[in-house]
């Protein structure tokens, strides 16, 4: 079974720019969450799409948004780059939204966003 | 809400020794808790989770981690390590019911020969 396919692996843009990210999850996944890893940072939770639906969303402002197709794949957009938003980005998909214990995450490879 | 410390940035450990990752958690409510590795430039991998139940856990790869809930604390552990064990560790907790994962900052495993 293929695993989770992050598009494209590493990403250049300008400040200002705006960048879209795809994941595809593991098939039969239906929920698909989005992080962003920085070394100051660490791992932080940006959202999470099950059946088309924002389920849950973190602290992050709203120039970062998301949304999740018919087929279970997801994008996520960042408008207005800041230098600040270089990192890499993990898309993680399971079985169900929430139950974290039952469904776990499974990661894809992430996207490394530079912006210059 | 929930917080993870891990309390270690960096284990440098040699081939073939024992290794503990330690990690605390915080959380008023019941939670799952989790171990991740990340190689390098590759995404996370779940190593081993608690849900519940016994408290010593078994992982991939030959880990294992025991809850201790008076001390909360979740430490990863692996009797022998390899030098393919390099990689990054995240302790992660998820609120029981809840969708997102608060992760903590990582340890660095260094395995020297």
């Amino acid at each position: 079974k293929a695993g989770v396919t992050q598009t494209p692996r590493y990403l250049i843009k300008t400040r200002g720019q705006q960048v879209t990210l795809s994941c595809s999850p593991i098939s039969g996944h239906r929920s698909v969450s989005w992080y962003q890893q920085t070394p100051g940072q660490g791992l932080q939770f940006l959202f999470e799409y099950f059946s088309e639906t924002q389920r849950n969303k973190g602290n992050f402002p709203g120039r970062f948004s998301g949304r999740q197709f018919s087929n279970s794949r997801s994008e996520m957009n960042v408008s207005t780059l800041e230098l600040g938003d270089s990192a890499l980005y993990l898309c993680a998909s399971s079985l169900v939204a929430g139950d974290r214990g039952n469904s776990p995450l499974h990661f894809g490879n992430g996207t490394r966003l530079t912006v210059t | 809400a929930q917080s993870v410390t891990q309390l270690d940035s960096q284990v440098p450990v040699f081939e073939e020794a024992p290794v503990e990752l330690r990690c605390n958690y915080s959380s008023s409510v019941s939670v799952y808790l989790f171990w991740y590795v990340q190689y390098p430039n590759q995404g996370l991998q779940l190593l081993l989770k608690y849900l519940s139940g016994s408290t010593l856990v078994k992982g991939i790869n030959g880990f294992e981690a025991e809850f201790n809930k008076s001390q909360t604390s979740f430490h990863l552990r692996k009797p022998s390590v390899h030098i393919s064990d390099t990689a990054e560790y995240f302790c992660a907790v998820g609120p029981q019911g809840a969708q997102k994962l608060v992760f903590g900052q990582g340890t660095r495993l260094t395995i020297n020969p």
